[in-house]
């Protein structure tokens, strides 16, 4: 596609439950990453693939959390049991493996509400 | 833990006034970037700066990188209520020489108003 497509673009999950957040990054862009997004504040990093190898997980916040990319396309990002304080706007990056000065292409972010 | 501190955190202006956004760190980056994100939508970048004293210009917006790379400004010049929206800025951190992790500052939400 002509960008980084991310879906659902909402999902509303009650306590407890688990979500699936999928992402598709521009095609033949190396690099993935999913980050997490409060209201008004800058997004905080989750997790960083290069092709379909997870070289940083640092930001995951707990277990909970797992993202996968198996075949270095389509990621997804599972949490599992949510809980209220995981409601934010988690948004996908992907950008061409390139030195230094890489730009990273959004998109338009998947809002999770936990009631 | 955000590594990277913005100020002002929020700005109101009217339209055709000048202002600065600062973004500060104790660390050093590979690069800096500025990105502009509207609600609803993802950040969207607006340049790079990869040297010590470099100074970028975009239009009505000047980019400016620290000699130490360790922190950077955006000044917008007779800002416009198209101006409005969260500006971020996003330190690299080079993995061995490949891609860049970016690590986003707080945010500074500016509101132009007509």
């Amino acid at each position: 596609g002509a960008g980084v497509s991310q879906s659902p673009r909402y999902k509303v999950a009650k306590r407890g439950q688990d979500v699936a957040l999928r992402c598709d990054p521009i095609s033949g862009h190396v690099s993935l990453f999913w980050y997490q997004q409060a209201l008004g504040q800058g997004p905080e990093f989750l997790t960083y693939f290069q092709n379909e190898a997870q070289l940083d997980k640092s930001g995951l916040p707990s277990d909970r959390f797992f993202a996968e990319r198996p075949e270095g396309s389509v990621s997804t990002l599972k949490i599992q049991r949510t809980q209220q304080e995981d409601s934010a706007v988690y948004l996908c990056a992907s950008s061409p493996l390139r030195l230094r000065n890489t730009e990273a292409f959004f998109g338009q972010g998947t809002r999770l509400t936990v009631v | 833990t955000q590594l990277l501190e913005q100020s002002p955190q929020f700005l109101s202006i009217q339209e055709g006034e000048n202002l600065t956004v600062y973004c500060n760190s104790s660390s050093v980056f590979s690069s800096l970037q500025w990105y502009r994100q509207e609600p609803g939508e993802g950040p969207v970048l607006l340049v790079t700066v990869v040297t010590g004293g470099e100074v970028k210009k975009l239009k009505r917006l000047t980019f400016q990188f620290g000699d130490a790379r360790k922190d950077s400004s955006l000044h917008i010049t007779a800002a416009q209520p198209g101006d409005t929206g969260l500006y971020l800025c996003a330190g690299g951190r080079g993995y061995g020489g490949a891609t860049n992790k970016l690590i986003f500052g707080t945010g500074t939400l500016l509101a132009v108003q007509p």
